[in-house]
């Protein structure tokens, strides 16, 4: 079974600050990895999805990043903005069918 | 265009009583799922519709049926609810899309979510 981990589960950070969120995942023939954000008591916003054929994937000051191989993808937030407090949650899928989620990093950025 | 709704936005249950969650999708997706989001447990997947007229359990199906009535639409009921069931209840909707740049990949919609509390 496919299992996904996200460190840190909490990251505080300063305004402006560049960030890196991590997720790993335990069967790396994946289709494809997609990062979410979800707001408090909000559902959820896709971000960013890479086909497991690409190294990544960028919108904005979002940029993902996939190591198939080493079962792993980072998502790095340029310039952080307050707006940006948010859980992010990323997830994966074998088969097309069934999506595989993260606990998710709960960030908080600091004015 | 209102994507994946969903209906109720909350529900308070007693313990024992059935109810029905409802999701609707305008996108014309193929494929439909309901997912439970607890603290610490991340989202979880109760049951999956990968077409019209098909279900497959998930994770954590046990206590939960589904129905789906046509390609739109995708029913979650609790016949016997339980504490154990009070959670915070995502429908999500996606479809094999050739028409984005990068060609045939899946892609995920979430509904706002159902926030069920059972006592």
């Amino acid at each position: 079974k496919q299992e996904v981990t996200q460190i840190p589960a909490a990251l505080s950070v300063p305004e402006g600050e560049n960030l890196v969120l991590n997720c790993s995942f335990t069967d790396s023939a994946i289709y494809n990895l997609q990062w979410f954000r979800q707001d408090p008591g909000k559902g959820l916003t896709s971000l960013l999805l890479i086909q497991s054929s690409q190294r990544e994937q960028t919108s904005g000051r979002l940029n993902a990043s996939l190591d198939k191989s080493s079962g792993r993808s980072t998502l790095y937030i340029a310039a952080s903005q307050p707006g940006d407090s948010a859980t992010y949650l990323c997830a994966v899928t074998n088969t097309g069918n069934q999506f595989y989620f993260g606990t998710g990093t709960s960030l908080t950025v600091i004015p | 265009n209102a994507g994946v709704t969903q209906t109720p936005k909350f529900q308070v249950l007693k313990t024992g009583q059935s109810m029905t969650l409802q999701c609707a999708q305008d996108m014309n997706h193929n494929s439909m799922y309901w997912y439970r989001q607890d603290p610490g447990m991340g989202l979880r997947l109760i049951y999956y519709s990968a077409s019209e007229g098909t279900t497959d359990k998930g994770e954590v199906p046990n206590g939960y049926n589904v129905s789906r009535l046509n390609k739109r639409e995708f029913s979650l009921r609790l016949e016997s609810a339980a504490p154990s069931q009070t959670s915070v209840y995502f429908c999500a909707s996606s479809a094999l899309n050739r028409d984005k740049p990068l060609a045939g990949y899946y892609e995920q919609y979430f509904g706002p979510g159902t926030r069920l509390t059972v006592t």
